[in-house]
């Protein structure tokens, strides 16, 4: 995988149905893996930023995991509630410190 | 700490007109980032300044696009001529130089700049 890539691109669930996103990132130069909250008119705001193959990170209902060997990550949201509309992006940082974004996916939470 | 600050949040032009934006990151952060965001895509980096230098700047369209930053502090992004398929949001981020830390690589943003060419 040259690119980073998410899936789905977008995403409608019901209130209280629980989600997971896939991030797929280049397993070399690996340095750290994050994860992007982003609302309409808002910044982008850091969720997650891994590092070790194995990682997981919970905050509250969100949680994520990271394989660095074959390059990907899950990000899980448990019990999915319509505050949690928003964009998820991805950012694989290489060795070189540059942050590249994948096409990021789109959840839409019915209530 | 004062976040990532841009201006102005929205901008209309007509194409072949010229536009510039600004960026002030937060205090410290040595790296430098402006993303293109173009509706229904994620952002794609224009380029990365390390300081006042330019550590890649593989995508940014250089024949209408320039970005500066002097002193290694504020940065302005500039489109000489836009064109309608310029028509995005312009994200600036920071991060705190990131080696040998990889927790520091955390980018804060901007609220972003929305531009429509039309």
């Amino acid at each position: 995988i040259l690119n980073v890539e998410q899936s789905p691109q977008s995403l409608h669930v019901q209130e209280g149905d629980s989600t997971n996103f896939t991030c797929s990132f280049p397993s070399s130069n690996f340095y750290a893996l994050h994860w992007y909250r982003w609302e309409t008119a808002k910044s982008p705001e850091a969720l997650f930023v891994m590092t070790l193959n194995g990682d997981e990170k919970k905050k509250g209902r969100i949680s994520a995991t990271l394989n660095t060997k074959e390059g990907y990550s899950y990000l899980y949201i448990k019990g999915s509630q319509p505050e949690d509309s928003a964009t998820y992006l991805c950012a694989h940082n290489n060795a070189g410190n540059m942050l590249t974004f994948g096409g990021g996916t789109r959840l839409m939470v019915k209530p | 700490e004062a976040g990532v600050a841009q201006s102005p949040r929205y901008k209309i032009i007509e194409k072949r007109q010229s536009v510039a934006f600004w960026c002030n990151p937060i205090s410290g952060h040595a790296t430098l980032y402006w993303y293109q965001q173009i509706l229904g895509q994620g952002p794609k980096l224009l380029i990365q300044f390390q300081n006042n230098g330019v550590v890649d700047d593989s995508q940014l369209p250089k024949d209408r696009f320039s970005a500066e930053r002097l002193k290694g502090v504020d940065s302005t992004l500039k489109i000489q001529p836009a064109k309608l398929e310029d028509s995005a949001v312009y994200l600036c981020a920071s991060t705190r130089y990131g080696r040998g830390d990889a927790m520091n690589t955390e980018a804060f943003f901007g609220q972003g700049t929305r531009l429509t060419v039309v």
